[in-house]
């Protein structure tokens, strides 16, 4: 069974702070994506990431950063120096394949809640 | 923007009631997924389409149907309707052509349920 598991349900820092957020899913699949997607106080899904099972390279993109790490199957993501406005849910994911090798649904974490104060 | 649409924004109802949730995916994207976003239990995914056909199913109830239309777009029929249906429906489109792409999600739909 797939399963994403988001330890952290809130956290609260001070603006410029670092932040990791922690991710660790299950899967039987050996092919697998890997995302995380930001939910401001307005309500929509905003796509931040997009990892394959078979590239296990970091990604840091301005002042964000993702550790993916299979021995470990976690997918953590580091906001560097916060700032108010990253204030939002957070949410990763996890898709195997379907059909014909085409991306299955997604099965979301529970969220981590992250307050950025000023 | 993600270029996903859904309509209505907001819609309240009666217990019982039928409604009608309309969603137009991308250009260019022939999968449309819906998901329900409830406090309870969190993000869900409810069925996908592609192309005009049902590709997956996930927790979605027999009082809830969906079809995607020659034109792509999709609609999701919740009917007999109850208090815990109330939610946040989103729809999320994406190209589903071989490798792997990412779903971009549209505003949503928040039912309420009165």
């Amino acid at each position: 069974a797939q399963k994403v598991t988001q330890a952290q349900t809130e956290i609260s820092v001070v603006e410029k702070e670092d932040v990791t957020l922690d991710c660790v899913y299950e899967t039987r699949d050996t092919t697998y994506y890997l995302f995380w997607y930001k939910q401001p106080p307005s309500g929509e899904l905003v796509f931040l990431i997009r990892r394959n099972s078979f590239d296990e390279q970091n990604e840091i993109s301005g002042r964000y950063s993702w550790n993916f790490q299979k021995s470990t199957s976690s997918f953590n993501f580091t906001i560097t120096a916060s700032q108010v406005v990253d204030s939002a849910v957070y949410f990763c994911a996890l898709s195997e394949a379907n059909y014909g090798g085409s991306q299955g649904n997604l099965i979301f974490g529970k969220g981590t809640k992250l307050s950025v104060k000023p | 923007d993600s270029g996903v649409t859904q309509t209505p924004k907001h819609l309240i109802t009666a217990t019982g009631q039928r409604v009608t949730l309309r969603c137009s995916p991308r250009s260019g994207d022939l999968s449309v997924y819906w998901y329900q976003q409830s406090l309870d239990q969190g993000l869900q995914f409810l069925i996908q389409y592609y192309n005009g056909e049902e590709r997956a199913k996930g927790n979605i109830l027999e009082r809830f149907s969906a079809q995607q239309f020659p034109d792509l777009h999709s609609e999701l029929n919740l009917s007999s309707l109850e208090l815990g249906d109330s939610a946040l429906y989103f729809c999320a489109s994406s190209v589903t052509s071989g490798s792997m792409r990412e779903q971009y999600f549209g505003p949503g739909t928040r039912l309420t349920v009165t």
